[in-house]
């Protein structure tokens, strides 16, 4: 089965940009689309197709994937980013990351 | 407004039987593939089950396969999930999941619902 592998946390200053990574076998071959979650809810999708942003999705959120890894990167990080993370890949069949905790201290 | 309302959670003994619903409104029902995700309580997501548009394409996690069944009723706009022969590690949160397009194979999962708790216990 295909895996893909995130750090269970990150750390971020307020302001400054965080990048979250997701590694997996060709992952650059396949579509990484992105999700938030945060306490109590349900996931919200960040990030689609490696790179786009749907509608009402901050501008500071970005994402990139190349060779084995996808990055989500949030750029100017606030307060209200605090939240866990979750990278998405398919091969046979859908696959999520393990998650990331976005701590913002 | 789109919306996903999932229903039909609740405390379970292992071996037996439960009937998840999801009622879909604000989009184009059957024009879309439908996905079952679930939470264990403090862990990650894990997907559970997706079904094409038409019902044509249907897949499962192997956690899952041979005991739970997906349905859609496209008439209805609504979503199933019928869970057999369930086991204390099907103790989860599980959400219904729009797909982006049709089909089951890639694509993600642009709306959710809110989840409904799925406890496996004696």
């Amino acid at each position: 089965s295909y895996d893909l592998t995130q750090p269970p946390s990150v750390s971020v200053s307020p302001g400054q940009t965080a990048s979250i990574p997701c590694s997996g076998d060709k992952l650059g071959d396949k579509d990484v689309c992105w999700y938030q979650q945060k306490p109590g809810q349900s996931p919200v999708l960040v990030i689609y197709q490696d790179t786009k942003r749907p509608s009402g999705i901050p501008e500071r959120f970005s994402g990139s994937n190349s060779g084995n890894i996808a990055t989500l990167t949030i750029s100017g990080t606030q307060a209200m980013d605090e939240a866990d993370y979750y990278c998405q890949a398919w091969d046979s069949s859908t696959v999520f990351g393990g998650g990331t905790k976005l701590t913002v201290l | 407004e789109m919306q996903l309302v999932e229903s039909g959670g609740g405390l379970v003994q292992p071996g037996r039987s439960l009937r998840l619903s999801c009622a879909a409104s604000g989009f184009t029902f059957d024009d879309y593939a439908m996905h079952w995700v679930r939470q264990a309580p403090g862990k990650g997501l894990e997907w559970v089950s997706g079904i094409s548009w038409d019902g044509g394409n249907i897949d499962y996690a192997d956690s899952v396969e041979g005991r739970f069944t997906i349905s859609r009723d496209n008439a209805k706009n609504s979503l199933y999930l019928q869970m057999n022969s369930l086991r204390a590690e099907d103790t989860a949160f599980y959400y219904c999941a729009k797909g982006d397009y049709g089909d089951t194979a890639g694509g993600s999962f642009d709306y959710w619902g809110q989840g409904t708790l799925v406890t496996v216990s004696s």
